[in-house]
C-alpha cells in the first residue's frame, strides 16, 4: 500500500550540478504533479502531467524539466542546480474524474539543498 | 498571482479551544475546496473538502464553512487537541478537466496545553 513514493529523501547538491528526483505511484492515477514548498509560499506547482505522454508547465517551471516515463512514473530534473532551488519537493497524483472531488495524494517529500 | 489567500500565517490555540483558519479565492470557476493537513516531515494529506452546493460540511471535530457570495471558506477545529498541531493548507480547483489544485500559503497551528 505504497501510494506515492519519491526518491531521494534528502540530497545536497553543489551549484551547477544536475540531478533527477524520481516519483512513482501505484494507484493507477492519470494525473501527476511536482510541487515545491518554501516557507511562507505554500505549495507551488512546478510541472504537471494530465496523462501519460503529456506534460505542462505550472506556476514556477524555470530551471526544471520533467518526464512522464509511463503511467506510474513522473521524474523532475534539475539541469544546473541553483541555491534558489533549495526547497522541499513533493510529488503527487490525482484521482481525477471522481464526482466526490479531486483528491490529490502526496509523497513524503524530498529535501534538496543547493550550496 | 495568488488566487487563494489564507490567514493567519500562524495560530496558537489553547487545548479545548476552537481553531479557525480562513481562505478567500478569486476565481469563480473554482468549485472544489479541500483542506490539507501536514505534519512535520510528511506530505500534506486530505483532511476535509466541500463543494459550493452546500454552506457547511462537518466531519468529527472539523467543519468547513463556505460563503459563495463572499468567495470565502474557513476551517473550524472544535475542541482543539495537541495532536492537531500541524500546518493546514486550503486549496481550490475547477471542474473535471481543469483539476489543478491552487493552494493557499498555509497556517501553522500550535495547540498548547
Amino acid at each position: 500500500n505504497a501510494g506515492v513514493t519519491q526518491t531521494p529523501k534528502f540530497q545536497v547538491l553543489k551549484t551547477g550540478q544536475s540531478m533527477t528526483l524520481q516519483c512513482a505511484q501505484d494507484m493507477n492515477h492519470n494525473s501527476m504533479y511536482w510541487y515545491r514548498q518554501d516557507p511562507g509560499m505554500g505549495l507551488r506547482l512546478i510541472y504537471y502531467s494530465a496523462s501519460e505522454g503529456t506534460t505542462d508547465k505550472g506556476e514556477v517551471p524555470n530551471g526544471y524539466n520533467v518526464s512522464r516515463l509511463n503511467k506510474r512514473e513522473f521524474s523532475l530534473r534539475l539541469e544546473s542546480a541553483a541555491p534558489s532551488q533549495t526547497s522541499v519537493y513533493f510529488c503527487a497524483s490525482l484521482n481525477g474524474g471522481d464526482p466526490s472531488g479531486n483528491t490529490i495524494y502526496f509523497g513524503e517529500g524530498s529535501w534538496l539543498t543547493v550550496v | 498571482q495568488q488566487q487563494v489567500k489564507q490567514s493567519p500565517q500562524s495560530l496558537i490555540v489553547q487545548k479545548g479551544g476552537i481553531s479557525i483558519i480562513n481562505c478567500a479565492y478569486e476565481n469563480t470557476a473554482f468549485d472544489y475546496f479541500p483542506w490539507y493537513q501536514q505534519f512535520p516531515g510528511k506530505g500534506p494529506a486530505l483532511l476535509i473538502a466541500i463543494r459550493p452546493d452546500v454552506s457547511e460540511k462537518k466531519e468529527g471535530r472539523f467543519t468547513i464553512s463556505f460563503n459563495k457570495s463572499a468567495k470565502q471558506f474557513s476551517l473550524h477545529i472544535m475542541d482543539s487537541q495537541p495532536g492537531d498541531s500541524a500546518t493546514y493548507f486550503c486549496a481550490a480547483s475547477g471542474s473535471f478537466g481543469n483539476e489543478k489544485l491552487t493552494f493557499g500559503t498555509g497556517t501553522r497551528l500550535t495547540i498548547i496545553p
